[in-house]
């Protein structure tokens, strides 16, 4: 098992609301990644980040900002939630040396804005 | 723009049969190409990675191809196993430090006793 973690696991939320997803890793990993993914569908690169205070803008345009303040910490934070943000919200790191670009993968958080 | 094909339709095999599944890319120049495993509800977890300059790669039942002239990777479970039932994601990457993926939508692999 990978130790990576995120919080919360499930979160039903109203429309309007500014939300926090949680993403945290014990490997000392440099980069981490946010991933959306809908059911059946690919994963999309939406934030990434190569170190502390280095941030990116991934593939998919995605109205979510992060931050890197720590090497274990990439939050994700929604502002204003909104129906079209429901899905499935992974994260990821990488840089072990022994492996190299492996990413290993949180359990996700299922979001769900009403 | 960038794209990657994996099997649409689920692939539904006999136990003790061999698994091949299919990844095709366009539009892309990979350095290095991974298979990962998704359970559903549950992140992906990482398999094999290679390389653009190898052929071939093995782990126990695993094998992966990798041809950069059809642009397409086969991934094969040998001797498959009803335990390995799930979704396979392909995702080719870049070069450079920041191993960045783009993801196929994969394909469902059902083995059946």
């Amino acid at each position: 098992e990978a130790d990576i973690y995120q919080t919360p696991r499930y979160l039903v939320i109203g429309t309007g609301k500014k939300i926090t997803l949680e993403c945290s890793q014990t490997m000392g990993h440099d980069k981490m990644y946010w991933y959306q993914q809908d059911p059946g569908m690919e994963l999309h690169l939406i934030h990434y980040s190569y170190g502390v205070n280095s941030t990116e803008k991934g593939d998919l345009s995605s109205e979510s900002t992060v931050s890197r303040i720590r090497t274990e910490h990439f939050p994700l934070t929604l502002e204003s939630a909104r129906p079209s943000h429901t899905s499935q919200y992974l994260c990821a790191s990488s840089g072990d040396k022994r492996v190299a670009y492996e990413q290993y993968f949180g359990p996700g958080t299922r979001l769900t804005v009403t | 723009s960038q794209k990657i094909e994996q099997n649409s339709e689920a692939l539904n095999i006999q136990e003790g049969k061999t698994a091949t599944l299919t990844c095709n890319y366009t539009n892309y120049s990979p350095a290095y190409l991974q298979w990962y495993r998704q359970d559903p509800g549950r992140g992906p977890v990482f398999l094999l990675l290679i390389r653009e300059n190898e052929k071939e790669k093995r782990k126990e039942r695993l094998k992966v191809t990798f041809d950069t002239t059809l642009k397409q990777s086969l991934f094969h479970i040998t001797a498959s196993q009803p335990a390995d039932s799930a979704t396979y994601l392909c995702a080719p990457g870049e070069g450079g430090g920041y191993n960045k993926l783009i993801f196929g939508a994969g394909t469902r692999l059902a083995v059946h006793p």
